[in-house]
This record gives structure tokens, C-alpha cells and sequence, in this order.
């Protein structure tokens, strides 16, 4: 049964330190997105990849978030400095997109981040 | 940007009640997904809808996709407890291949004996 892995599942960290999470999208999709959770805010996009290319990082606040897809089986986020208001859950979703076609986003489990 | 609203924030209802939630879109969507999320998990994908007036049902669930394409709906018939977390709709636009998800705010569903 494939899914979307994502490590580590919890951080708690101190304000100014750099955070980096991970997710390994489902094998053979094209399509990697990063969300984020708050209460307040609900579920956020932050970037997403297609074929590892950044597509749409409009989400993200480019000074200190930044998205990469060093290869097919890895998406990082990492975060510095980090603040307290950064804390939330942090999905990786993959999925496949063929076309004009839009396809299911399967969801990691997740990433809980607080930042002290 | 691009909104999709959705109405109730949250709803409690007793078991065997039936619930519905509704998702609006100010412009037409290309198409529309549902998804799921338990307390304490992540969102899992229900079912996506792609034409206009389109219906769809998965047991207990009706999905239905507004003619204008602008609205869509999930009903739950006789709730049970294992329906309780919170449901998203996830509106697409369908701007050139860039095409990307934009979820709801969720409705939040509790059902108690």
C-alpha cells in the first residue's frame, strides 16, 4: 500500500533555529504539494512541484521558507529562522498529473512543528 | 486569489441524524474533491467531481456538483461515529497546467450517541 512518508512526525524547536522537514512522495507521481494547518488559518498551500519543478511557491514567505526536490524520491521545506508563529502541521501531499487533468492528493501523515 | 467558502464551521448532531455541508465558489471551478480528515490525522480523499450537475454516492454519501459549477454539497444519511472529523472540498481552477487544489475552510462534524 503506497503513501507519503514524512519525517520526523514531531519537532519542537526554539525560536532562530532551522528547521527542515522531509517527504517522499508516492513512487512514480509527478506532483508534490506543501501545506500547512492551523486552526486559525486552516489548510494552506505553500509550494508545490511538478516533475521537480517549482511551480507555484506563492504560499510560502520567501524570507525565511524555502522548497526543494533535490530528486524524484525527496521534497524538503525548511525553515530559518524559525518563529513561534510557524508553528502548525506541515502536510507533504503527492499525486499524478497527466495532462489537463487533476488527479487525488495523497497526504502524509504530517509534521506537528512547534516552535518555542 | 481564488476562495472556496464553506458552510457550517461546525455541526453536532445526535447518531442517525443526517448532515450536510456546502462549499461555494465565486467563479466556476474546473472541478471539485472531497476529502476527510479524523482528529489527529490528514486529509484522505473522498471522491472528485467533474460535471456540471454531476452526482455521485458512496454508500451513506451524496455528492452533488452544482449546474453552474460554482457550488457543490456532501450528505451524510444517518450519521454514525465513525463519521466524525472534518470535511474539505477542494476547488479547482484549472489555470493553464498549473492547476492546483484550494481548500475550504472544512466543517467540523461530531456525532454522539
Amino acid at each position: 500500500d503506497a503513501r507519503v512518508t514524512q519525517t520526523p512526525r514531531h519537532k519542537v524547536t526554539e525560536m532562530g533555529q532551522e528547521v527542515t522537514m522531509r517527504c517522499q512522495p508516492i513512487l512514480g507521481h509527478n506532483t508534490v504539494f506543501w501545506y500547512r494547518q492551523t486552526m486559525m488559518q486552516g489548510l494552506e498551500l505553500l509550494a508545490y512541484f511538478r516533475n521537480r519543478a517549482p511551480l507555484d511557491d506563492s504560499g510560502m514567505p520567501k524570507d525565511r521558507f524555502s522548497a526543494e526536490m533535490p530528486d524524484a524520491t525527496l521534497a524538503t521545506l525548511k525553515i530559518q529562522p524559525s518563529e513561534p508563529r510557524d508553528s502548525a502541521v506541515y502536510f507533504c501531499a503527492s499525486g499524478l498529473v497527466s495532462g489537463a487533468i487533476t488527479d487525488t492528493q495523497y497526504f502524509g501523515p504530517g509534521t506537528r512543528l512547534t516552535v518555542l | 486569489g481564488q476562495q472556496v467558502m464553506q458552510i457550517p464551521q461546525y455541526q453536532h448532531v445526535q447518531e442517525g441524524e443526517d448532515f450536510t455541508t456546502y462549499c461555494n465558489s465565486s467563479t466556476t471551478l474546473s472541478n471539485i474533491q472531497w476529502y476527510k480528515q479524523r482528529p489527529g490525522g490528514h486529509p484522505v480523499f473522498l471522491i472528485q467531481l467533474v460535471k456540471s450537475g454531476e452526482v455521485k454516492k458512496q454508500k451513506r454519501l451524496t455528492f452533488q456538483f452544482g449546474e453552474a459549477k460554482k457550488n457543490s454539497s456532501l450528505h451524510i444519511t444517518a450519521t454514525q461515529t465513525t463519521d466524525v472529523g472534518t470535511y474539505f472540498c477542494a476547488g479547482d481552477w484549472r489555470t493553464g497546467t498549473a492547476s492546483k487544489l484550494t481548500f475550504g475552510t472544512g466543517t467540523r462534524l461530531q456525532v454522539t450517541l
